[in-house]
């Protein structure tokens, strides 16, 4: 019940595409779900997050599309850049110190 | 600094050797978490410090690993008798612990890690 499943495990998509990373979890307590990008050799960073009162949320080239009947999250990256290559985790948190649970990744790939 | 700061970035040591890892974390964070990376692989959870609590082991793989965190900053990370599958990067990450509405004060903060290799 605390894991969050990702998908697929790696994307190789066309410079200019549209690059689609989903997620689900099965834990409702979940209040928080934030998305890390990680560059080779580099530790995570944040990238985007989303509270489970709003279903979208959008900054800049990134967005996260949120369906909590479905217990579903994704990650859209629109007109996708070959400096988007990186791996993308999904994670879920709750309330109350209790620690972020992370997806597998996902190798994402951006041709030039 | 002001990030999360580990050492050594890099470390080969030879198998049966007792290896120590160290994280300093962000000034004031609560939380701290270390992670094993495998080449190619996603976050394998290790052990998780949340201010005073008894720390979530619950991820450490063998009875060879153990860490602490003393007076709620700074943290050690000790593999003894390494393997060579404990060969990967190990990540460390710490948090206010916290988290507001609006804000992003739950945020994680790794560091660029500690590269283990054993012969």
């Amino acid at each position: 019940q605390q894991q969050v499943k990702q998908s697929p495990q790696s994307l190789i998509v066309q410079k200019g595409g549209i690059s689609i990373i989903n997620c689900a979890y099965e834990n409702t307590a979940f209040d928080y779900f934030p998305w890390y990008q990680q560059f080779p050799g580099k530790g995570p960073a944040l990238l985007i997050a989303i509270r489970p009162d709003v279903s979208e949320k959008k900054e800049g080239r990134f967005t996260i599309s949120f369906n909590k009947s479905a217990k579903q999250f994704s990650l859209h990256i629109m007109d996708s850049q070959p400096g988007d290559s990186a791996t993308y985790f999904c994670a879920a948190e709750r309330t109350g110190g209790f620690k972020t649970i992370f997806g597998a990744g996902t190798r994402l790939f951006v041709k030039a | 600094g002001a990030g999360v700061s580990q050492s050594p970035s890099n470390k080969v040591t030879e198998k049966g050797k007792d290896v120590e890892l160290r994280c300093d974390p962000i000034s004031g964070h609560t939380a701290l978490y270390w992670y094993r990376q495998s080449l190619g692989q996603g976050l394998e959870f290790l052990i998780y410090f949340q201010g005073n609590s008894a720390p979530d082991k619950s991820g450490l793989p063998s009875d060879r690993f153990s860490a602490e965190r003393t007076g709620g900053s700074v943290s050690t990370l000790t593999i003894q008798r390494t393997q060579q599958e404990d060969s990967a990067v190990y990540l460390c990450a710490s948090s206010s612990g916290f988290r507001d509405r609006g804000a992003q004060v739950g945020e994680l903060f790794f560091g660029e890690g500690s590269r283990l290799t054993v012969l």
